[in-house]
């Protein structure tokens, strides 16, 4: 069965803290694995991954990904609270998404 | 550019009756496909339609279906609402499918009571 699962499921960290999101991940024919981070509703399109040991980088956040042992990190440094938010990880499989049940990340000022 | 616009945003309907969600996707975007969201699920997928024909389907019973129009718009239908419907329903569209990510629209917020 195809599934994607992510921890921790839900951290609290004040701002200025360094964090770590996992996301592991079993799927036939995987393709790619995507981050999105979802404040209220609609989940906002972060990183793409498709090679292993690549790291990509947008300010504060980058992730990386490991295909020998399925799975990727988001690391945010200097967290905001502007952070806080469901960060939501998804396999692609060419079919569909499958995606996992999130992290929630609270940050304090 | 307009995002992808769903409708209604909030829905309360009583069980046994019928819903209809309606999706638009960005200009160009040929793709859309459906996803329920509750908090001990995740994110599960419905369906997945491109150029008016359904290309994918997920594990969710057949009271759930769908269709999409020639201008991409897409309409989800649920029958005999349950209760364990309740859920925010996402629509997500993209130019070709699953090459690319999604853009999600901010969801339909069904509660069946």
């Amino acid at each position: 069965e195809d599934k994607v699962v992510q921890s921790p499921l839900s951290l609290v960290v004040h701002e200025g803290d360094t964090v770590t999101l996992n996301c592991s991940y079993e799927v036939t024919n995987f393709r790619s694995l995507l981050w999105y981070k979802q404040e209220k509703k609609a989940p906002t399109f972060l990183f793409m991954l498709t090679s292993s040991g690549i790291e990509k980088k947008s300010g504060r956040l980058s992730s990386i990904l490991d295909k020998k042992e399925l799975f990727s990190i988001l690391n945010i440094t200097a967290t905001q609270t502007g952070d806080s938010a469901v960060y939501l990880c998804a396999a692609n499989t060419g079919n569909q998404f499958y995606f996992g049940t999130g992290t929630s990340l609270t940050v304090i000022p | 550019k307009a995002g992808v616009t769903q409708t209604p945003r909030y829905l309360i309907k009583t069980r046994g009756q019928q819903v209809t969600l309606s999706c638009s996707p960005i200009s160009g975007h040929r793709s859309v496909s459906w996803y329920q969201q509750t908090p001990g699920q995740g994110l599960q997928f419905l369906f997945e339609y491109f150029s008016e024909t359904q290309r994918n389907k997920g594990n969710f019973p057949g009271r759930f279906s769908g269709r999409q129009f020639s201008n991409s718009r897409s309409e989800m239908n649920v029958s005999t609402l349950e209760l364990g419907d309740s859920a925010l329903y996402l629509c997500a569209s993209s130019w070709d499918g699953t090459v690319y990510g999604y853009t999600f629209g901010s969801g339909t917020r069904l509660t069946v009571v």
